[in-house]
C-alpha cells in the first residue's frame, strides 16, 4: 500500500465548477499537509499549507485536513479555465522534517 | 519564495553516457533536494544534497548512480550516470528557504530522454 494514495484523473470540468481533489494517507505520524500545483513543463508551485486537522481558506482555494480519516481535500470554487493543471498533494512527519511524501498528481482540465 | 535556475531544461542522451543537470538559487538555502518524477508516479526523492559532504541517499538511489556536489549555499549538480532508457524521467530541484520550514520551492524541472 503506498504511503499517499491521490486518484489520477484527468478530471474535467466545466467553468466555474467547483473542484474537489483529494488524497488518503496510511501514516498516522503525517502532520504537515501541502497542496502543489504543476502546469504542464513547470516545477510543482506551492499552493497551500497546512499544518495538522482543520480548514484554510485563500481566496478561490480551501484546503482541508481530516486526520481521524487520514484524508485532505483541495476545493476550488468557481473554477478557470487557468486552473487547468495537475495538482498534487505532498505530506510530511512530524518526526521526519525533510521528507516530503507526495501523491501521484490528479490532472484537472477546466473548459470554458 | 526563491528563484530556482534549472539547466538543461531538457535533453536527449544516448545510452551509456552521463548528464549532469544544474540548479542555481538565487538566494542561502537551508536545504536542497534532487527528485525525479516519472509519468503516471509520485516525485521521489533522490537524495538530499548537503554542503560540502556527501549527500544523503534514498533507498534505491545510490551515489555512482546519481553523483550529486553541493559546492556552496546556491548551488547543486547531480549527474545521471551511464544511462539507460530507464532513466528517462523528468529531474526536479527543490530547496527550502531561511525562515519558511516545510515549504519547499521548485525548478521548473530537467526532461531527460534517453535513446
Amino acid at each position: 500500500q503506498k504511503e499517499v494514495e491521490q486518484d489520477p484523473g484527468p478530471l474535467s470540468v466545466p467553468e466555474g465548477a467547483i473542484v474537489s481533489l483529494n488524497c488518503t494517507y496510511s501514516n498516522s505520524a503525517f502532520q504537515y499537509f501541502m497542496w502543489y500545483r504543476q502546469y504542464s513543463r513547470k516545477g510543482p508551485e506551492l499552493l497551500m499549507y497546512t499544518y495538522s486537522s482543520g480548514n484554510k481558506e485563500d481566496g478561490r482555494f480551501t484546503a482541508q485536513v481530516d486526520k481521524s480519516s487520514k484524508y485532505i481535500s483541495l476545493f476550488i470554487r468557481d473554477s478557470q479555465p487557468s486552473d487547468s493543471a495537475t495538482y498534487l498533494c505532498a505530506m510530511r512527519a512530524l518526526y521526519n522534517t525533510d521528507k516530503l511524501i507526495f501523491g501521484t498528481g490528479t490532472r484537472l482540465q477546466v473548459f470554458p | 519564495s526563491a528563484v530556482i535556475s534549472q539547466k538543461p531544461s531538457r535533453d536527449i542522451c544516448q545510452r551509456g553516457t552521463s548528464l549532469t543537470i544544474q540548479c542555481q538559487v538565487d538566494s542561502q538555502v537551508t536545504m536542497m533536494f534532487w527528485y525525479r518524477q516519472q509519468p503516471g508516479q509520485s516525485l521521489t526523492l533522490i537524495a538530499t544534497a548537503n554542503q560540502g559532504s556527501e549527500a544523503t541517499y534514498e533507498s534505491g538511489f545510490v551515489i555512482d548512480k546519481f553523483p550529486i556536489s553541493r559546492p556552496n549555499l546556491t548551488f547543486s549538480t547531480l549527474t545521471v550516470s551511464n544511462m539507460s532508457p530507464e532513466d528517462s524521467s523528468i529531474y526536479l530541484c527543490s530547496v527550502e528557504i531561511r525562515g519558511a520550514k516545510n515549504i519547499q520551492y521548485f525548478g521548473a524541472g530537467t526532461r531527460l530522454s534517453v535513446l
